[in-house]
C-alpha cells in the first residue's frame, strides 16, 4: 500500500523556537495533504488542508501565522510550528491523497511534539 | 458542518467476547468511511475502508457495514483479544473539500 512518512516521529523544543515537522509521500504524488493534531485522549482535528503549490486552507480557530505549511512538490508538505508555547504540545499527523488513485488517505506515523 | 459520534467512548470486556463498535454521522455526502486503529501514542492503523457504494467490508476478525442513508456505521470484532485493546476511529471523507472528519473513539480493553 501507498506509504506517508512523517519525520520527525517526537521532538522537544524550548518555549520560543521553531520546530518544523515533513510529511512525504514515498511512492505515489500527492496534490493535497492534511495536518491533524490530537490532544492527549481526544480524537483528531483537522488543522489545514495543504495544497501543492498553493496556499493551504485552514480551519476555523487554526492561527495561519503561527502553523505555517508549505506543499512545495508534490510529495512533501511541511508544517512549521511558530514561537512554540507549551500549548502547542500536542500529536501532529498528516495524511496525503494519490493524486492518480481513488479517494483513500494514507496516513504519517504522527509527530509527538513537546514543548517545555 | 459534518459531525462524527461515537458510541460507547470507552468499553471494557472480557478475552473472547464478540463487540460492536458503533459510528454515527449527520451528513450522508461522504465518499467512504474507515476505521482505524490507534494504540497509545502512536499513529493510525487503518483497519477497514467502506466506500460509499458498498454496504461492509471484512478483515479477519473485523466487518465493518455502512448505512449511508441513515448515518451509521458499526465495527465487529468477533472473538476479541487482549491484543485488540486500543483506541479504534471513525472517520468519513466528505464529498465536499474531501477533508476526512474523526469521530473521538472508542476506547477498547479487552481482559485476559
Amino acid at each position: 500500500g501507498a506509504v506517508v512518512s512523517q519525520h520527525p516521529s517526537w521532538v522537544i523544543c524550548k518555549s520560543g523556537t521553531s520546530v518544523k515537522i515533513e510529511c512525504r509521500s514515498l511512492d505515489f504524488q500527492a496534490t493535497t495533504m492534511f495536518w491533524y493534531r490530537q490532544f492527549p485522549k481526544q480524537s483528531l482535528m483537522l488543522m489545514a488542508t495543504s495544497n501543492e503549490g498553493s496556499k493551504a486552507t485552514y480551519e476555523q480557530g487554526v492561527e495561519k501565522d503561527k502553523f505555517l505549511i508549505n506543499h512545495a512538490s508534490l510529495t512533501l508538505s511541511t508544517l512549521t510550528v511558530t514561537s512554540a508555547h507549551p500549548e502547542d504540545s500536542s500529536f501532529y499527523i498528516c495524511s496525503a491523497r494519490d493524486t492518480w488513485g481513488d479517494t483513500e488517505a494514507f496516513f504519517g506515523q504522527g509527530t509527538r511534539l513537546t514543548v517545555v | 458542518k459534518q459531525e462524527v459520534t461515537q458510541i460507547p467512548a470507552a468499553l471494557s470486556v472480557p478475552e473472547g467476547e464478540n463487540l460492536v463498535l458503533n459510528c454515527s454521522f449527520t451528513d450522508s455526502a461522504i465518499y467512504n468511511l474507515q476505521w482505524f486503529r490507534q494504540d497509545p501514542g502512536k499513529g493510525l492503523t487503518s483497519l477497514l475502508l467502506i466506500q460509499s457504494s458498498q454496504r461492509e467490508q471484512t478483515s479477519g476478525r473485523l466487518n465493518a457495514s455502512l448505512d449511508k442513508s441513515s448515518g451509521r456505521s458499526t465495527l465487529y470484532i468477533a472473538a476479541s483479544q487482549p491484543g485488540d485493546s486500543a483506541t479504534y476511529l471513525c472517520a468519513v471523507l466528505n464529498t465536499g473539500g474531501f477533508k476526512t472528519i474523526f469521530g473521538a473513539g472508542t476506547r477498547l480493553f479487552v481482559k485476559a
